[in-house]
């Protein structure tokens, strides 16, 4: 069973800077099935990432996701104030299809 | 448009029986996975399983199996989680989440089922 670990817990910055969001894996995922979702308070988690770096439809291009193996970056070029979320990694590549922990994203 | 509509919050008391649906609209239902996710007051996203209305293939979590049932009826295009005696653990917001493939990762997310489990 693929255990997730997301870094860190909690990101505190300001809107216009880089967030950079780590998902690291205990074991290979295969062909780089990660995903990473994004969940506001009271609302359902959104598909951001699929195949590690793949954008899903209509996901603006400031999201950018990379990664291979264990270790995987989702990585938000300039925050904008709705980025402000928790995000979580995901490994749909082996049964369970786990995810991780979540990193949330708050303002400075 | 692609849409999973979750049935309503539920307020239960221990040892229970429950049963939520999510019923898809806008695509194929039969050839699209339905994924569980549970999300406990304040916490992360747990992986529950997975049902192939297809052919009601399901595979379950470790962590859950033997605890719920996921099945569907793919003559109305809706999935189910079932369970047979609630615990107060339970208590949680209950997703159900369209999975293309196999080897693709959860695209379409219903809004999801409160179930409260207090005596």
């Amino acid at each position: 069973e693929i255990v997730l670990t997301q870094s860190p817990g909690t990101l505190s910055l300001s809107p216009g800077e880089r967030a950079t969001l780590s998902c690291r894996a205990s074991q290979s995922v295969s062909s780089s099935y990660l995903a990473w979702y994004q969940q506001k308070p009271g609302q359902a988690p959104r598909l951001l990432i699929y195949g590690a770096s793949s954008r899903a439809t209509g996901i603006p291009d400031r999201f950018s996701g990379s990664g291979s193996g264990t270790d995987f970056t989702l990585t938000i070029s300039r925050l904008e104030p709705e980025d402000f979320a928790v995000y979580y990694c995901q490994q749909y590549g082996s049964s369970p299809f786990a995810f991780g922990p979540g990193t949330k994203v708050d303002i400075k | 448009e692609v849409q999973l509509v979750q049935s309503g919050a539920e307020v239960k008391k221990p040892g229970e029986s429950l049963k939520i649906s999510c019923k898809g609209s806008g695509y194929s239902f039969t050839s699209y996975w339905i994924g569980w996710v549970r999300q406990m007051p304040g916490k992360g996203l747990e992986w529950m399983g997975i049902i192939y209305p297809g052919d009601s293939d399901t595979r379950y979590s470790p962590s859950f199996q033997g605890q719920v049932t996921i099945s569907a009826d793919k003559s109305i295009s809706t999935a189910y989680l079932q369970w047979s005696s609630l615990k107060a653990s339970d208590t949680a917001m209950y997703y159900c989440a369209r999975r293309p493939s196999i080897a693709a990762p959860l695209d379409v997310w219903g809004k999801g089922t409160t179930v409260t489990v207090s005596s």
